[in-house]
């Protein structure tokens, strides 16, 4: 079975302050793939990135970098300097080879505040 | 290119109505997946499909039918609405590599908001 977990339900920061947001997750499958979503509060879900199993670099998009550690089974999500609008609802989710399902976690809702 | 379209936006239905949520893609995607999102949850899988003429379950299908007749459309519907099947549903597209798994980012829809009275 497959498990995503963001034990975050909500984080509240000012802007500018550095913010990462936990994913933990579960699988027995030795391939997989681990995404990062966000909604904004106009409800769209845009694709943030998008990482193999096989591919323990972390990633680094502008003020957005991803920390991925197999060991831990953890693929963490910071914001550098946040703005207000990075203020949205992220969610972590999995995918296994297996099957064709992708498991959410029950995302974590980011307030920044001006 | 419209990506992933969704009819209606929102919806009411009484109790024991049934109805189809339509969903279109156009980028010729082999997957295409339907989800419903309930507040402090992340989205739940209903119904997918990975090719014409091919679905399976996800997590939460019951009370849900799909088909898939054709690469583009993949309509859902509610057999006999209830309360508890009140949310946002949104559908979902995107290409498979064929090696098993999502691989590839998924294309979603704007969402359908449906209220069950």
């Amino acid at each position: 079975a497959q498990k995503v977990t963001q034990a975050q339900t909500e984080i509240s920061v000012v802007e500018k302050e550095d913010v990462t947001l936990d994913c933990v997750y579960e699988t027995r499958d030795t391939t997989y793939y681990l995404f990062w979503y966000k909604q904004p509060p106009s409800g769209e879900l845009v694709f943030l990135i998008r990482r193999n199993s096989f591919d323990e670099q972390n990633e680094i998009s502008g003020r957005y970098s991803w920390n991925f550690q197999k060991s831990t089974s953890s693929f963490n999500f910071t914001i550098t300097a946040s703005q207000v609008v990075d203020s949205a609802v992220y969610f972590c989710a999995l995918s296994a080879r297996s099957n064709y399902q992708l498991i959410w976690g029950a995302g974590t809702k980011l307030i920044i505040k001006p | 290119n419209a990506g992933v379209t969704q009819t209606p936006k929102f919806q009411v239905l009484k109790t024991g109505q049934s109805m189809t949520l339509q969903c279109a893609q156009d980028m010729n995607h082999e997957y295409m997946s339907w989800y419903r999102q309930d507040p402090g949850m992340g989205l739940r899988l209903i119904h997918y499909s990975v090719g014409a003429g091919i679905t399976d379950q996800g997590e939460v299908p019951n009370g849900y039918n799909v088909s898939r007749s054709t690469t583009e459309d993949f309509p859902l519907r509610l057999l006999s609405a209830a309360p508890s099947q009140t949310s946002v549903y949104f559908c979902a597209s995107s290409r498979t590599s064929g090696r098993g798994g999502l691989d590839n980012e998924q294309f979603f829809g704007p969402g359908t908001r449906l209220t069950v009275l």
